[in-house]
Order: structure tokens, then C-alpha cells, then sequence
């Protein structure tokens, strides 16, 4: 079956980075762009971008733009998000999420989802 | 960006009764070209991510039971259970993916009465 299973919680101090991982299963890698989507503690979804594994082409959303990077690595099928200049609004759990694509589109709602990486800053 | 306005915040509703969420949008996320609406409603229960329930407003996810329904078009939508079970308390959210960013509401809270 599918599955996206993340690196475990991170504790960061603020300035610092984050560079999570997502590893994927049971699917060709390559054949579906990966999100990342964001949870802050007892708030609501915030979508940050996404990664097009057959070429590592990006978006990212303007909120985050020149602070996070996503990319790939296509021989273990894992997918990474690196957040940088981290402050204490960071706090959060970080999801990655595989749209529905066939071979011309994608249909940007998400299933599955990995299980979420806590990736909190404090100082 | 689209923004998504969900009502109420909140909602307890006896088991067995009926409970309706609504979403909203700032634009229409009907695409004319093909008559969908790019509108997906997801399911958090605490501590798990999120969960597809429906997507394209009305057509639920595989394994989804057909007590959750969807519907509505344009800007307005709906997200219906028709007898709720004690497993259904949990978050619920829409999304809209007509545009990037793809943006969600903010979240309802079902609880049991």
C-alpha cells in the first residue's frame, strides 16, 4: 500500500534549520509530486509548496518563499523540505501529502499524508 | 489567494443525528471548462493527519461511509453526516485547489452532545 512515513520531531533554537524527511512506498516515486503542509499547534492547515519528483522542479508558497527548499532524492524515493532562518512561529507540525496525478495532471486534494513531524524552536 | 471561511467553529450533535458543516469561499472554485468544483473536505482526529473524506465536492474517498456527504458548487458547500457515529468527533476541514496556494478553512470542531 502507499505510504509516506517523515523523520522523527526536531528540537531547533531560532535561526537555525530544519531539514525534514518524507520516505515513500508502494507507489513509483517519480510519478506523483509531493506537498508539504504545515500544522501550528491547535491551529488550522497551511500549505507550503510542492515537489515534482521526476525533475525536482518547486513552488513554494509566497509566505515561504526564500526560506524553505524541497527536493528529492529519487534512489531512496524520499522527499525532503529544509525550512531555514526558523523563529518561534515555526513551531509546528510538518506534513508531507501525494496529490492525485495521472501522466498529463495533478488534482491538487491530498491522500495520503505522512504521519507529521513536530519540529519545535525554542530557545 | 482563495480564502476558505468554514461555520460554525463548532457543533455538538447527539449520536444518531444529523450534523451539517459549511465552507465557503472568497472566489468560485468552479472550473467552468469541465463543471468541477475543486473543493476536498478531510477528517483530523487527534494526534493523526488529516484524512480525505470527499473531493471534487461531493464524490467520497475510497472507504469513506455514505453517512458523509458532500455538495454545493461555486463558492458555497456542504459537508454533510447523516447519523453521527462516536467516531466522527474530530476536525474537519475543506480545501480548495483551483489555485495555488491551496488553501484550507480553518476547521470545525464536532463533538457529541
Amino acid at each position: 500500500q502507499v505510504q509516506l512515513v517523515q523523520s522523527g520531531a526536531e528540537v531547533k533554537k531560532p535561526g537555525a534549520s530544519v531539514k525534514v524527511s518524507c520516505k515513500t512506498s508502494g507507489y513509483t516515486f517519480t510519478d506523483y509530486f509531493i506537498h508539504w503542509v504545515r500544522q501550528a499547534p491547535g491551529q488550522g492547515l497551511e500549505w507550503m509548496g510542492w515537489i515534482n519528483p521526476n525533475n525536482g522542479g518547486t513552488s513554494y508558497a509566497q509566505k515561504f518563499q526564500g526560506r524553505v527548499t524541497m527536493t528529492r532524492d529519487t534512489s531512496i524515493s524520499t522527499a525532503y523540505m529544509e525550512l531555514n532562518r526558523l523563529t518561534f512561529d515555526d513551531t509546528a507540525v510538518y506534513y508531507c501529502a501525494r496529490p492525485d496525478c495521472s501522466s498529463t495532471s495533478c488534482r491538487n486534494w491530498f491522500d495520503p499524508w505522512g504521519q507529521g513531524t513536530l519540529v519545535t524552536v525554542s530557545s | 489567494d482563495i480564502v476558505m471561511t468554514q461555520s460554525p467553529d463548532s457543533l455538538a450533535v447527539s449520536l444518531g443525528e444529523g450534523a451539517t458543516i459549511y465552507c465557503k469561499s472568497s472566489q468560485s472554485v468552479l472550473y467552468t471548462s469541465n463543471n468541477k468544483n475543486y473543493l476536498a473536505w478531510y477528517q483530523q482526529k487527534p494526534g493523526q493527519p488529516p484524512k480525505l473524506l470527499i473531493y471534487w465536492a461531493s464524490i467520497r474517498a475510497s472507504g469513506v461511509p455514505d453517512r458523509f456527504s458532500g455538495s454545493g458548487s461555486g463558492t458555497d458547500f456542504t459537508l454533510t453526516i447523516s447519523s453521527l457515529q462516536a467516531e466522527d468527533v474530530a476536525l474537519y476541514y475543506c480545501q480548495q485547489y483551483y489555485s495555488s496556494p491551496y488553501t484550507f478553512g480553518q476547521g470545525t470542531k464536532l463533538e457529541i452532545k
